[in-house]
């Protein structure tokens, strides 16, 4: 089955203390991209990944790291999270268009982080 | 200003109404549109593509108007389990072709 996977789906943390996000896909995409969603507001863009070793920011990255060493797994870290990381986050993967456009975006079922 | 802008409603309509959504994009570069459907904080699912020369599916239409930078979604006949949270995502092209900018969502509840 094509899927995006995250883990954990619920996490519970401290100030300061260091965690990773995964996210995989079985479905050879180039493209992954890194979502978070607080209440009111829809998804906002962490990082993106057109391929392996290929990162950029989006539009919230403060507070956030990303790695692509494998095409199926795209890790979120976070090295000191705060409670303003507090946020449902959503990985998700894409094919490219080759004039720059993109296909569908195949979203993971969600990790909700707290941060006390 | 939003790169981005949704109207959030929420409309609240009926069973076998006629809605429509507007999402307006400030790039006129971008290139790709979508219309997602978001259930109760879950994942996002795509609804739809958005087609320059508009594009149907069912009960659902949605429209291009790039002279105006907007898209549109219509609901004809709206069902109990069209109550959702859809959410409009805009691409834009090479310059910046990860970039994916989604709309805040408008809300619709169908009621009977």
């Amino acid at each position: 089955e094509a899927q995006v996977t995250q883990n954990p789906r619920y996490l519970i943390t401290v100030t300061g203390k260091k965690l990773t996000v995964t996210c995989s896909q079985n479905m050879n995409h180039e493209y992954m991209s890194w979502y978070r969603q607080d209440p009111g507001l829809g998804l906002r863009q962490i990082y993106y990944s057109m391929n392996v070793e290929v990162t950029d920011k989006g539009d919230v990255p403060e507070g956030y790291k990303v790695s692509r060493k494998e095409k199926r797994n795209f890790p979120l870290i976070l090295e000191s999270p705060s409670p303003n990381q507090t946020s449902l986050y959503f990985c998700a993967s894409s094919l490219m268009a080759r004039r720059g456009g993109m296909y569908e975006q195949y979203f993971g079922p969600g990790t909700r982080l707290t941060v006390t | 200003r939003k790169e981005v802008e949704q109207d959030p409603g929420p409309f609240n309509v009926p069973e076998g109404a006629t809605v429509a959504f507007n999402c307006t994009y400030s790039n006129s570069a971008s290139q790709s549109f979508f219309w997602y459907r978001q259930d109760c904080r879950k994942e996002p699912k795509l609804l739809m593509s958005v087609y320059s020369s508009g594009n149907e599916d069912g009960r659902f239409t949605a429209q291009l108007n790039r002279a105006s930078q907007y898209i549109s979604l219509l609901i004809r006949d709206s069902k109990l389990s069209d109550s959702a949270t859809y959410l409009c995502v805009v691409n834009p092209g090479l310059a910046n072709a990860g970039k994916s900018t989604f709309g805040d969502g408008t809300t619709l509840t169908v009621k009977p």
